[in-house]
């Protein structure tokens, strides 16, 4: 059972396009809501995080939305840039443990 | 900086061989991971382990072993190597309190012919 699910797979915007990434899922139990960014030949790293006592946040360019009733969160990219192409990770997990839950990631690529 | 480091970049090993993955990280971190990444599936965990000789279970542990003798090594271990464990083969470690940032190594590509 998936338990976040993340589309499209893939995506494709010109330069200063808003590309954006949407996940669901379905444990109520989860409150934290983190995005990692992963390029080609490196590991993920932490782009931005959220939790559901608030509904955005935002970080540069990079601005999560979340909507705790519909139990979906979605990562908005503002005036995407070439160098932003990468592949996109969402995650969740509860206080109850420290393993994320990823979906199956989302590779963007943005042409200049 | 935290700094996650995986020994090898790449490795190619033959089916039935016992493969080691090492993995070693320089923050004191008390909890480390072990995912594989599949094009379409996403990072799937692996092993997680919470202190030293500690470890749980994650989605896809069977063929997998883990050990943790020291508190900056995680080791992963394919006890037979199968040609479906041909995969990328990440590793992280976070800070023990809950909700912490995971820092993840540049990966392991593992080919098993």
């Amino acid at each position: 059972q998936q338990q976040v699910k993340q589309s499209p797979q893939s995506l494709i915007v010109q330069k200063g396009g808003i590309p954006i990434i949407n996940c669901a899922y379905e444990n109520t139990a989860f409150d934290y809501f983190p995005w990692y960014q992963q390029f080609p030949g490196k590991g993920s790293a932490l782009l931005i995080a959220i939790r559901p006592d608030v509904s955005e946040k935002k970080e540069g360019r990079f601005t999560i939305s979340f909507n705790k009733s519909a139990k979906q969160f979605s990562l908005h990219i503002m005036d995407s840039q070439p160098g932003d192409s990468a592949t996109y990770f969402c995650a969740a997990s509860s206080q109850a443990g420290t393993a994320l839950i990823f979906g199956k990631g989302t590779t963007l690529s943005v042409s200049s | 900086d935290v700094k996650v480091t995986q020994s090898s970049r790449y490795l190619v090993k033959r089916t039935g061989e016992k493969v080691f993955l090492e993995c070693v990280q320089d923050m004191d971190h008390e909890n480390m991971f072990w995912y594989r990444q599949d094009p379409g599936l996403g990072l799937r965990l692996i092993y997680f382990s919470y202190d030293v000789k500690m470890k749980e279970k994650g989605d896809i542990p069977e063929g997998y072993s883990v050990s943790r003798e020291k508190k900056e090594r995680f080791s992963l271990i394919l006890e037979s190597a199968s040609t479906n464990q041909t995969s990328m083969y990440l590793c992280a470690s976070s800070q023990g309190v809950v909700n912490q940032p995971q820092h993840f190594g540049d990966g392991t590509r593992l080919s098993i012919l």
